[in-house]
């Protein structure tokens, strides 16, 4: 089955860039979406179709895609950021959904 | 504002069946794709299944295929998923997303256990 890889842990401190990779093989053809998810909520979209930032997600969050690989990026990360970060697509055929396999971001 | 409330999650033996339902509002329910997504505790994301618009395309994670369906009554602005035959290892909490998915609702806690 298709699968989104991620690695389990990024560690920056306050005010410095954290990137957040993703690597799937159907990535060239299919838009990544990002989630971010604090400890007992519900995920929250942090960036949709690659690159476009949803209203009311602040303007350090950036997101890319060149190849097999699409990368969340936190610039001027801040403490509130914290949290477990799930990369989102789907397959070749578009029909069937799959999840990263999760980064916990600290930010200290 | 769009809005997402689940229900119907519970505890339930092995092999027993539980439907949860999603009650949708703010936003036009037929137009959209909808999906169900779980975690199982201290786990990530799962996507579970999609479904189109009218309910005529619905797709499945291969774990539950033949055992769950995903099914919507547009006129009630409602999104299910009919759980039979469940195992110890759907125990997790159960979301209600709009695709792609861009709205969550606050989940729904699935128990599997004897």
């Amino acid at each position: 089955s298709y699968e989104l890889t991620q690695p389990p842990s990024v560690s920056v401190s306050p005010g410095q860039t954290a990137r957040i990779t993703c690597s799937g093989d159907a990535l060239p053809k299919k838009y990544a979406y990002w989630y971010q998810q604090e400890s007992g909520q519900a995920p929250v979209m942090v960036m949709y179709d690659d690159s476009k930032r949803p209203s009311g997600i602040p303007a350090r969050f950036s997101g890319s895609s060149s190849g097999t690989m699409a990368t969340l990026t936190i610039s001027g990360a801040q403490v509130e950021d914290e949290a477990d970060y799930y990369c989102y697509s789907t397959d070749s055929s578009g029909n069937l959904g799959v999840f990263g396999t999760g980064t916990k971001v600290t930010v200290l | 504002e769009v809005q997402l409330v689940e229900s119907g999650g519970g505890l339930v033996q092995p092999g027993g069946s539980l439907r949860l339902s999603c009650a949708a509002s703010g936003f036009d329910f037929s137009n959209y794709w909808m999906a169900w997504v779980r975690q199982a505790p201290g786990k990530g994301l799962e996507w579970v299944a999609n479904i189109n618009q009218d309910g005529g395309e619905k797709f499945y994670m291969d774990s539950v295929k033949g055992r769950f369906t995903i099914s919507r009554d547009n006129a009630k602005d409602s999104l299910y998923l009919q759980m039979n035959s469940l195992r110890a290892e759907d125990t997790a909490v159960y979301y209600c997303s709009r695709k792609p998915p861009d709205y969550w609702g606050h989940g729904t806690l699935v128990t599997v256990s004897s």
